[in-house]
């Protein structure tokens, strides 16, 4: 049973542009969201994260993007850069006693020059 | 720079034969854990310490142990790998819980 999905395998996008990356979530408990980036034999990074009193959380060219009511997170890349092609997980969390990081699939993303 | 290495990056056992990956970390974090992920497949948590607390997941096969003889470092075990147990185990730490986690560059695993 998969709490956190990430539907679409693989994004490719112009660089300059915006890169949305999506990921949806079936566990209501779930109140602490995560966005790790993975490059190619490197171990993932923690990118972003967003708490669930909150609906936007903003560093720099990143910007995570929460829909309690959809159980839907995004994660916006502006603009977009070549350096940014790389695997992006969303990972959730329920902040309680003996909770554990979920995570998705991932979304391989592809920024064109 | 403070962080989290595994070694080796690259490892070749055959079936059955025991394998111990290693991790090391210089964050003095409280927490050490081991995922394993398989090639498109989100990376699935095997156990972690808190400190020296140990935290089995229920469907982590007895085949995987694990030990953390200190703060610094942690092993993984696998008594007797089959071809299903090939894939990428990465190590991580995180201060005190899940929010952040710090990731070593992995171990690929092969099985032969």
């Amino acid at each position: 049973d998969q709490q956190v999905k990430q539907n679409s395998p693989s994004l490719s996008v112009q660089e300059g542009r915006i890169s949305i990356l999506n990921c949806d979530y079936t566990n209501s408990m779930f109140d602490y969201f995560l966005w790790y980036k993975k490059y190619p034999a490197e171990g993932p990074t923690f990118l972003i994260s967003i708490s669930s009193i909150k609906d936007k959380n903003e560093d720099g060219r990143f910007t995570v993007f929460l829909n309690k009511s959809a159980k839907h997170l995004s994660l916006h890349i502006v603009p977009s850069q070549p350096g940014d092609s790389a695997v992006y997980f969303c990972a959730a969390l329920h902040t309680g006693a003996n909770s554990k990081l979920t995570f998705g699939k991932g979304i391989t993303l592809s920024v064109r020059p | 720079d403070a962080m989290v290495i595994q070694n080796p990056r690259y490892q070749v056992t055959q079936f059955g034969k025991p394998v111990t990956l290693s991790c090391s970390q210089t964050l003095n974090h409280n927490v050490m854990y081991w995922y394993q992920q398989k090639s498109s497949q989100a990376p699935k948590l095997l156990f972690h310490y808190y400190d020296k607390d140990f935290n089995n997941e229920a469907d982590t096969p007895d085949n995987f142990q694990s030990r953390r003889p200190n703060t610094s470092f942690c092993f993984l075990d696998i008594r007797s790998p089959g071809l299903g147990d090939a894939a990428m185990y990465l190590c991580a730490t995180s201060r005190t819980g899940f929010e952040k986690l710090f990731f070593g560059s992995g171990t690929q695993l092969s099985v032969l």
